[in-house]
């Protein structure tokens, strides 16, 4: 069993859809819980970070995290043409020694 | 923002022969990167841990024979994959870990598409 679960997707949503992007893990000593936004043949680049259970707010992205249920979800308000990407949840230790990322979920957002 | 570069972006090589890959941290100091591979529709697996001026940490799995890893300076890691075969064909992203700033800020490069053939 891998540490973390990702839907691949693809996931196709017309313009200004509310997107839910999800990953669940099996490690308890999960800490600290990242989304990265890849475009094609391009770096991932940090869009949220997360620390333990919660919500956290950022314009019109908001990541939660339910530890109790090895949970977590970026969600995605008025999705644009410009969000389609591959979004990548990656979470770690305290140590930060490692990261263990997602497969990937590849957004496309419809005009 | 902190950037991150990689060079060749994309390399195509003959089997058997060796390819470098760099990994500069721009605007940075970096005491720790990172390299990852990446296959099509798969996750980042991590291969390495590399700190300046120490050897680097390898994860389980990955021939460190093969893919060489030098991190000479604050600014500067290399990754060179030794007598290449159609196998090591991927996407090579490197990170790097800020020297000063949160732990979990790591900036990754654009990646560098290796075609072994």
């Amino acid at each position: 069993q891998k540490e973390v679960e990702q839907d691949p997707g693809p996931l196709s949503v017309p313009e200004g859809a509310i997107v839910s992007l999800n990953c669940t893990y099996s490690n308890s000593a999960f800490q600290y819980f990242m989304w990265y936004r890849q475009y094609s043949r391009k770096g991932p680049e940090l869009l949220m970070y997360t620390y333990s259970s919660g919500n956290k707010e950022d314009g019109r992205f908001t990541a939660q995290v339910d530890k109790s249920s090895k949970y977590i979800s970026l969600f995605i308000r008025d999705s644009q043409p410009s969000d389609s990407a591959t979004y990548l949840c990656a979470m770690s230790k305290r140590n930060f020694n490692k990261f263990y990322f997602g497969s990937g979920t590849k957004l496309n957002v419809k005009p | 923002g902190a950037v991150v570069s990689q060079h060749p972006s994309w390399v195509i090589c003959k089997s058997g022969t060796s390819v470098k890959i760099e990994c500069r941290s721009l605007d940075f100091q970096a005491t720790t990167m990172f390299w990852y591979r990446q296959f099509p529709k798969q996750s980042l697996m991590l291969m390495a841990t590399s700190n300046e001026g120490s050897k680097a940490t390898y994860e389980q799995g990955v021939e460190k024979d093969k893919f060489l890893i030098n991190h000479a300076s604050l600014t500067l890691s290399t990754l060179t994959v030794t007598s290449a075969h159609p196998e090591d064909s991927s996407f090579y992203i490197c990170s790097a870990r800020l020297a000063e700033g949160g732990d979990y800020e790591q900036y990754f490069g654009p990646g560098t598409r290796l075609t072994v053939t």
